[in-house]
This record gives structure tokens, C-alpha cells and sequence, in this order.
């Protein structure tokens, strides 16, 4: 069974940084394009970045020049990275699989996310 | 800026009835990058519809897309009592690799 299990979220002061965790079982992290999604209370979705198989990365206008997404292949692990936090980045983020190699057959699996807030 | 405009924004319908959710794209360069998902409260999105027009895994088949032009439609042809949550349309681009989600529309029990 394939699964995403994000960690790292937590309560944290305006103008620092944080990173979560994705840890990966069933496939290989390396294997297919992987992504953050995050869902502010009460909001929609806002996709946030994208690492793909090949190792290019991708990011939201909303979040560019201070978000790093990486993956460790040896923990087969995702991560993000996001820096000079703000209220707005309060959110629950989830990691998520981007089902195809090329093209788009949408986000088959999805972790049970984890919730940032970012409050003094 | 590539936009998403989800519509209604709420809809309340009664177990049994058929539900027609929109979903209309600024511009388009690809119909078939284009998925539907299903939010419940409390849980992570579950994909329904991926290429505008398939079902994705395990999907009852009451679940349909369809789509003109840069107009998308979610269908289901029979409400289950299940099936009032949030739904949300996806939409990816190519150059660059970007995503883009639609408001969602809440789908609620009249």
C-alpha cells in the first residue's frame, strides 16, 4: 500500500522558518513528480511546489524565493522548506503524488497533511 | 494570470438528485489536464476525475466529466448520502509545470 505521512507541522513565530517531512511508503520518492498542497482554515487548496522525478523544481508565485522543496532519496523522504513565515502561510500542508510521468493524470495520493500556524 | 472559477460556490440537493458542478478556465492550453476532487471534512482530497473525463480508481461510475471549450463539468448522476463534501477542479500546466485549483463548491443535504 502506498502511503504519505507528513510531520513537522506546528506552532510557529512570524519571520521564522519551518520545514515538514513526507515520508514515503510503496513507491520510490524518486520515482514520480511529488508535491505540497496547503489548505488555509476554512479555504480552498492552493498548490505550493513540485519536485519532479527527474529533480526539477517548481514553486507558487505565492511562495517564491523563500520555499526550498527537496528530497532525500536515502530516507525516501519529501520535504519543504518555507522561510520568513507570515500568518498567511497558516495552513494544514499536505504532500501529495502527481500520478504521471508525463503529462497530468491528477494527485492519486495524498497524505493526512500537517498543520502550520504561524502566530506571535 | 491563469484562473479557475468554480460556480455555484454552494449547492443543496437532496439525496437521490443529480448534481452538475462547473468549472470554467480563463484559457486552457491542454483539456485533458484537467481533475476533480473530492473533500470531505476533516480529510484530504480524493481524486475522482483525472483528463477531464476519467474516473480515477475505485470511482463509482455516477461520477462523470465532461467538458467545452474552457468549460468543465463534474456530474453525479445520483446523490449518496456520501457525497456531500467540498469539490474542488485542478488544472496543470506545462510551461512552466505549475497547478491551479478552483475555489471548490460545497455540495450540501437540503
Amino acid at each position: 500500500e502506498i502511503q504519505l505521512v507528513e510531520s513537522g507541522g506546528g506552532l510557529v513565530q512570524p519571520g521564522e522558518s519551518l520545514r515538514l517531512s513526507c515520508a514515503v511508503y510503496g513507491v520510490t520518492v524518486s520515482g514520480h513528480h511529488m508535491n505540497w498542497v496547503r489548505q488555509a482554515p476554512g479555504k480552498g487548496l492552493e498548490w505550493v511546489a513540485a519536485i519532479h522525478s527527474g529533480g526539477g523544481v517548481y514553486y507558487a508565485d505565492s511562495v517564491k524565493g523563500r520555499c526550498t522543496i527537496s528530497r532525500d532519496n536515502s530516507k525516501n523522504t519529501l520535504y519543504v522548506e518555507l522561510n520568513r513565515l507570515t500568518t498567511e502561510d497558516t495552513a494544514v500542508y499536505y504532500c501529495a503524488r502527481d500520478t504521471a510521468g508525463d503529462g497530468f493524470a491528477g494527485f492519486d495520493i495524498w497524505g493526512h497533511g500537517t498543520m502550520v500556524i504561524v502566530s506571535s | 494570470e491563469f484562473v479557475l472559477t468554480q460556480s455555484p460556490g454552494s449547492l443543496s440537493l437532496s439525496p437521490g438528485e443529480r448534481a452538475t458542478l462547473s468549472c470554467r478556465a480563463s484559457q486552457i492550453s491542454n483539456s485533458r489536464y484537467l481533475a476533480w476532487y473530492q473533500q470531505r471534512p476533516g480529510r484530504a482530497p480524493r481524486l475522482l476525475i483525472y483528463g477531464a473525463s476519467e474516473r480515477a480508481t475505485g470511482i463509482p461510475d455516477r461520477f462523470s466529466g465532461s467538458w467545452s471549450g474552457t468549460d468543465f463539468t463534474l456530474t453525479i448522476s445520483r446523490l449518496e448520502p456520501e457525497d456531500f463534501a467540498v469539490y474542488y477542479c485542478q488544472h496543470h500546466d506545462d510551461s512552466p509545470p505549475v497547478h491551479t485549483f478552483g475555489q471548490g463548491t460545497k455540495l450540501e443535504i437540503k
